[in-house]
């Protein structure tokens, strides 16, 4: 398997327009994550999902983000409008469920989308 | 709810000597799982190794071991012979076993392997 595939792997945008970063999870994972990362914060776990439906999204900063995944290959994390302080490493992870689980529900990364909001 | 502290920001070893890196958590669960991942310059976060709570015995993967200290909650990972690749940053990370899946990671520690 090619592993957690995101695109874009850069993007850079104006204040106030929306961005859509995607993310293909490895095959037959039932769980995935959505993380940001930045200096100050660390790593923030954003939504979870499991077989696509929306879990635990405490960690959405506010309205202005969303995440959907309308099937088992596919996800995309949206903000609308961006601000410069969305600027952060965007992560996508995907684990495996049922069995899984007893390897302890490792999580396997994708490489990322480094966004700038000027 | 779980946390995860690395007290080291950052740290430093000369190539092919030995290093430490430290993690605590703090948990009333006696069932999970620690990690240890590894984000290289290149920043995809990997997985160095993970070790299950109710095993006494530490994991090893090649060079990389860990210290597991249930009692005083503590899980170190030590790096034998540094390598040049193994500068990144270091994170530890925490989840419980069963069904839920959040996993909550501690801040990093960013490790430089000098020449």
């Amino acid at each position: 398997d090619a592993g957690v595939i995101q695109s874009p792997r850069h993007e850079v945008t104006e204040m106030g327009q929306e961005v859509t970063l995607r993310c293909k999870p490895i095959s037959g994972h039932d769980y995935l994550f959505w993380y940001r990362q930045t200096m100050m914060r660390g790593l923030e776990l954003l939504i979870y999902f499991n077989n696509n439906v929306p879990i635990d999204d405490s960690g959405m900063p506010e309205d202005r983000f969303s995440a959907k995944m309308p099937n088992a290959s596919f996800s995309t994390l949206k903000i609308q409008p961006s601000e410069p302080r969305d600027s952060a490493v965007y992560f996508c992870a995907s684990s495996p469920g049922g069995q899984g689980r007893l390897l302890g529900n490792i999580q396997y990364f994708g490489a990322g989308t480094r966004l700038s909001v000027l | 709810a779980q946390t995860v502290t690395q007290s080291q920001p950052e740290m430093s070893v000369q190539e092919a000597e030995t290093v430490t890196l430290s993690c605590t958590y703090d948990t009333s669960e006696s069932n999970y799982y620690l990690f240890w991942y590894k984000q290289p310059p290149s920043r995809q976060m990997i997985l160095v190794i993970r070790q299950e709570a109710y095993k006494q015995q530490n994991a090893t993967e090649n060079r990389f071991s860990v210290n597991f200290q249930k009692a005083a909650k503590s899980f170190s990972l030590k790096i034998s012979d540094s390598q040049l690749g193994d500068t990144a940053m270091y994170f530890c990370a925490f989840t419980y076993s069963g069904g839920y899946q959040k996993v909550t990671f501690g801040t990093g520690t960013k490790l430089q392997v000098i020449p």
